[in-house]
């Protein structure tokens, strides 16, 4: 069975940092592009990164391009995000999810609060 | 960056209505086109992917057609589990964006 569970998640002031993780098992997580998805209060689904499946090549969004980083361990089956520099607008359930096109498989979640 | 449309929001129906959503992108997106199902607490579902192809474990009830820039999602009968929001998200060029979701009620 595909899981993927998502951790890391808090309480941080505006200009803290957060590490996120996303633990997978049941496929082959090497052979996989990854992504995060997050989704702030009320509001819809951001897609925020994705990383190749050797990690040499990453995409973001415009809005954390130069304060988060996407990185993922094949040898742990785990997907990272270093997230620096945090604004109130960074506040959301942050998603793990398979995939580069249509993403089959989601974890739960994760919640991050930037606020003083 | 390309902007996903949809509509309408909310949409009200009932147990049994045939429901169509639409999805516009601001450039063409070829068939470049998911569909997800949102309902609160849980993680999103994959409905749809590449405009029509229904995601394995999905009913048949859902279908989903266009290509370019207009595509159309449609619940053929309305089972009270369909309630939730509905959002598109384009897969052609990153960022990969999201429509605003659509939220399905019951009237």
């Amino acid at each position: 069975e595909v899981q993927l569970v998502e951790s890391g998640g808090g309480l941080v002031q505006p200009g803290g940092s957060l590490r996120l993780s996303c633990a997978a098992s049941g496929f082959i997580f090497s052979s996989y592009w990854m992504t995060w998805v997050r989704q702030g209060p009320g509001k819809g689904l951001e897609w925020v990164a994705n990383i190749k499946q050797d990690g040499s090549e990453k995409y973001y969004v415009d809005s954390v391009e130069g304060r988060f980083t996407i990185f993922r361990d094949n040898a742990k089956n785990s997907l990272y995000l270093q997230m620096n520099s945090l604004r109130a607008e960074d506040t959301a359930v942050y998603y793990c999810a398979r995939g580069i096109t249509g993403f089959d498989y989601w974890g739960q979640g994760t919640l991050v609060t930037v606020s003083s | 960056d390309i902007q996903m449309t949809q509509s309408p929001s909310p949409l009200s129906a009932s147990v049994g209505d045939r429901v169509t959503i639409t999805c516009r992108a601001s450039q063409s997106i070829t068939r470049y086109l998911n569909w997800y199902q949102e309902k609160p607490g849980k993680a999103p579902k994959l409905l749809i992917y590449a405009a029509s192809s229904l995601q394995s474990g999905i009913p048949s009830r859902f279908s989903g057609s266009g290509s370019g820039t207009e595509f159309t999602l449609t619940i053929s009968s309305l089972q009270p589990e369909d309630f939730a929001t509905y959002s598109c998200q384009q897969s052609y060029s990153t960022p990969y964006t999201f429509g605003q979701g659509t939220r399905l009620e019951i009237k």
